[in-house]
């Protein structure tokens, strides 16, 4: 059972361009949500963050947007860079439920191809 | 953030062997964790690294397949025991600074290729 899921295994945009980034969770509980970045070769780098008390965080060319009641959230990159062409990884964790677990539960990631 | 070393970053292995993964951290971390990446599909948490006691796994994940040490707050081992194509995956060490943060940051990983 698929808790996180990310259904678009790749995307392509052109340079200048927005890039839209989808996950959806089934775990109501999931209190804290992360997305990172990973290129072919390296370890996934932490990209932004978002809690389950806001709606939106925003860093730079990044902003992540969270809607509980959908259970999906969103990672917008505007705009768009070559550099940005990276295989995506949605996370979800329970942070502040007081269930103990620092466990994340991933998504397979969703590679982004920026055309210049 | 916390700077993570991996060693060996690749290997290949014949089947039936045992391989030891170094995780270095350049700070002292609450957490450390070992992740699987196999091909085509998402991270998969193996086991949380304690320091001074046993690993705790996760299910599908044994002690005697991944033995885990962890003598510090800085360093991590993980061992694949008794390889098998299988068990060919990128495997990450990942670490968390506290128990209050969020964040967690993943090291470079090891590429693992079993014969």
């Amino acid at each position: 059972d698929q808790q996180v899921k990310q259904n678009s295994p790749s995307l392509s945009v052109q340079e200048g361009r927005i890039s839209i980034l989808n996950c959806d969770y089934t775990n109501s509980m999931f209190d804290y949500f992360l997305w990172y970045k990973k290129y072919p070769a390296e370890g996934p780098t932490f990209l932004i963050s978002i809690s389950s008390i806001k709606d939106k965080n925003e860093d730079g060319r990044f902003t992540v947007f969270l809607n509980k009641s959908a259970k999906h959230l969103s990672l917008h990159i505007v705009p768009s860079q070559p550099g940005d062409s990276a295989v995506y990884f949605c996370a979800a964790g329970l942070l502040y439920s007081g269930a103990g677990s620092y466990q994340l539960t991933f998504g397979k990631g969703t590679k982004l191809s920026v055309i210049p | 953030s916390a700077v993570i070393s991996q060693k060996p970053s690749r290997d290949i292995c014949q089947r039936g062997t045992s391989l030891t993964i170094q995780c270095q951290v350049d700070s002292q971390v609450t957490m450390m964790f070992w992740y699987r990446q196999q091909p085509g599909q998402s991270l998969t948490l193996i086991a949380t690294a304690n320091q001074g006691s046993e690993a705790t796994y996760e299910s599908g994940f044994v002690i005697d397949k991944f033995p885990i040490s962890r003598p510090n707050l800085t360093f991590s081992t993980l061992t694949v025991s008794n390889m098998s194509p299988e068990d060919s995956s990128i495997y990450l060490c990942s670490v968390r600074q506290g128990y209050g943060t969020d964040t967690q940051y993943f090291g470079p990983g090891t590429r693992l290729t079993v014969l």
